[in-house]
């Protein structure tokens, strides 16, 4: 069974601070890895996809990394501003175009 | 948003009455998705479709049904609601994108079963 966890669940940084976020996967078969924001009552935002055959991909100040070896992936937040509080959630994407999602990491950026 | 539409937006029900959410899109996408979020446990997925007719079940499929009779509608039934089905439910399509399947969300239906 494909599992997908992320630590830590919460994340409190005062503003400015450089972060990672961590996400860990049990089957490293994956045909690529999603990083997404969620604001409080809305839907999901897609920040990056990496796709297996990548090692990194970067959008401005986010820069996100996968190791398929390891089963990990992370996602680098640089100087870190109060906008960028929210839930942070990666999903793997397995075969039969399923994905499979962590629970979350919410980060509160404080100001 | 990759013109995906959820109704309800909001959904307040009976323990024991059936409940259908629709989501709805635009853009021919072939699969679609039903997850649910719950504080503590991300998102689950319940059933999913790579077609008209073509649905499979996810890994919380239990008292949930999906109907898909025209690419552009993906129907939930909660066959006879109980509160542990109050969640918000999300409905998402994958597209390819530069050679990568990609998911796109739509603004969920929050659903609470008294």
């Amino acid at each position: 069974k494909q599992e997908v966890t992320q630590i830590p669940a919460a994340l409190s940084v005062p503003e400015g601070e450089n972060l990672v976020l961590n996400c860990s996967f049990t089957d490293s078969a994956i045909y690529n890895l999603q990083w997404f924001r969620q604001d409080p009552g809305k839907g999901l935002t897609s920040l990056l996809l990496i796709q297996s055959s990548q090692r990194e991909q970067t959008s401005g100040r986010l820069n996100a990394s996968l190791d398929k070896s390891s089963g990990r992936s992370t996602l680098y937040i640089a100087a870190s501003q109060p906008g960028d509080s929210a839930t942070y959630l990666c999903a793997a994407l397995y075969n039969f175009n399923k994905f499979y999602f962590g629970s979350g990491t919410k980060l509160n950026v404080k100001p | 948003d990759a013109g995906i539409t959820q109704s309800p937006r909001h959904k307040v029900t009976e323990t024991g009455t059936p409940v259908t959410l629709r989501c709805h899109q635009t853009e021919n996408h072939r699969y679609m998705y039903w997850y649910r979020q719950d504080p503590g446990h991300g998102l689950r997925l319940i059933h999913y479709s790579y077609g008209v007719k073509d649905t499979d079940k996810g890994e919380v499929s239990d008292g949930y049904s999906v109907s898909r009779s025209k690419t552009e509608d993906f129907l939930l039934t909660l066959e006879s609601a109980t509160s542990s089905q109050t969640s918000v439910y999300f409905c998402a399509i994958s597209e390819s994108v530069g050679g990568n399947e990609k998911l796109f969300f739509g603004s969920g239906t929050q659903l609470s079963v008294l």
